[in-house]
């Protein structure tokens, strides 16, 4: 069974200092990566997507993927309080019968103190 | 732009008592639809995916069940809930496979 895992939390980190959270996957032709933010009684939200080899930068979000060693990051610089959530990695399995449906690592809770 | 409704909010019903949760989209055409659930301190379960009215696919045997009358509007139901189906229920759509789900606001389901 294809898996995605998480770096176990839960993980703090003072603000304004870099947050990094880690995901690995098992599936070897994943095509496309997300990273979505999850606060308390929330819906999942989207904050990156990543589908090629290297980093993608939004504000303050760095996303990173590295397809031949199965692994993508996220990280946070400079992390305020209001970054304290629980961040999911989720990933496209491959092949043909996937039917767009992602699947979705545990989860790791972040909470930045100020 | 497209939108996600889902509803109610919050459901609080009795063991042994019918569910129906409703999610509709706006603003697109024949999305492919999924219906989660997150169990407290869990990580989010697929329970039903569709790619076209009336074709519901599942991904784990349960007391559940799904339908898709229309084709933005997906169904989640249940004749007879059990204590164990208490969860966090998520719907969501996906424009492509290079685009993430939007997920609607979620239904907090506690059954007592």
């Amino acid at each position: 069974q294809k898996e995605v895992e998480q770096n176990s939390g839960p993980l703090s980190v003072p603000e304004g200092a870099i947050a990094s959270l880690n995901c690995t996957y098992s599936d070897r032709v994943s095509q496309s990566f997300f990273w979505y933010r999850q606060y308390s009684g929330k819906s999942p939200e989207l904050i990156m997507s990543i589908y090629s080899n290297g980093d993608k930068e939004d504000g303050r979000f760095t996303a990173q993927l590295n397809k031949a060693s199965q692994y993508v990051s996220l990280l946070i610089r400079d992390s305020q309080p209001s970054d304290s959530a629980t961040y999911l990695c989720a990933e496209t399995p491959g092949g043909g019968t996937s039917y767009g449906k992602l699947t979705f690592g545990q989860g790791t809770i972040l909470t930045v103190h100020p | 732009s497209q939108t996600i409704h889902q509803w109610p909010a919050t459901l609080v019903q009795p063991v042994g008592s019918p569910l129906s949760l409703e999610c509709t989209v706006e603003g697109t055409s024949n999305p492919n639809l999924y219906w989660y659930r997150q169990a407290a301190g869990r990580g989010l379960q697929l329970l039903f995916y569709s790619v076209g009215i009336g074709q519901i696919s599942s991904e784990v045997p349960q007391n559940l069940s799904a339908s898709r009358p229309q084709d933005r509007q997906f169904i989640l139901s249940s004749k007879k809930l059990l204590l164990s189906d208490s969860g966090f229920y998520l719907c969501a759509w996906r424009a492509g496979q290079l685009y993430g789900y939007t997920f609607g606001s979620g239904t907090r389901l506690t059954v007592v």
